[in-house]
């Protein structure tokens, strides 16, 4: 199975920061990768997909980037809606696998 | 509204079975490969099982084969998870998604756009 690493699982910033989360896949998937939000007690909310393709409606503010083994997940001007835990998943093989989470937390 | 709404989740004994159901609507539901995803209290997301529209492809998670069982009437635009033998550790909420449809060279089990709220199961004596 292809096993997917988010860092860091912890991030703690302020309204206005830029901020960087990476994931790593233990193997080339290309850019089958998607990018999650979610708050406590809701669903996920689709982000990012194909690993650089931003979801209708998602703000310009997130964006995503890479290939083969290594992601990452950009959001330009933190705002207070931001604050959320973040997933990223691979598509390359049927099954499917998250990261373990990135918390982003207000500092 | 596209829209997914789970249910059956309850509270169940260890080796007991309960079936979760997800009812979509505002969508053609038959085209889509469909999908179960849990999460465990303050844990990530876990993949259970993933079902194509004509229900040809079905895969599970190392963690549940053997023991759930997906399945879908696309006439009733439902999905369902039958699962059994639950043990402590499947205590989840179980949330349905869709996955989008795939155009080629995009892998037939494409990225999930439209998740339910979720049920919630708790496996507990």
């Amino acid at each position: 199975d292809i096993q997917v690493t988010q860092s860091p699982s912890t991030l703690s910033a302020s309204v206005g920061d830029r901020v960087t989360i990476t994931c790593r896949a233990s193997q080339s998937i290309g850019t089958w990768l998607a990018w999650y939000q979610q708050k406590l007690g809701k669903a996920p909310k689709l982000l990012i997909y194909d690993a650089s393709s931003v979801e209708s409606g998602v703000p310009s503010r997130f964006s995503g980037s890479g290939s083969g083994t290594e992601f990452t997940l950009t959001i330009s001007s933190l705002q207070p809606d931001d604050f959320a835990t973040y997933s990223c998943q691979q598509y390359k093989s049927h099954s499917y696998t998250f990261g373990q989470g990135t918390k982003l937390e207000i500092k | 509204e596209v829209q997914l709404v789970e249910s059956g989740g309850g509270l169940v004994k260890p080796g007991g079975s309960l079936r979760l159901s997800c009812a979509a609507s505002g969508f053609t539901f038959s085209p889509h490969t469909m999908n179960w995803v849990r999460q465990a209290p303050g844990k990530g997301l876990e993949w259970v099982s993933s079902i194509s529209g004509s229900s040809n492809y079905i895969y599970y998670a190392d963690s549940v084969k053997g023991r759930f069982t997906i399945s879908r009437d696309n006439a009733k635009n439902s999905l369902y998870l039958q699962i059994s033998s639950l043990r402590a550790e499947d205590t989840a909420v179980y949330f349905c998604a869709r996955s989008v449809i795939a155009v080629a060279p995009a892998p037939y089990f494409y990225y999930m756009d439209v998740w339910g709220k979720g049920t919630t199961v708790t496996v507990s004596s």
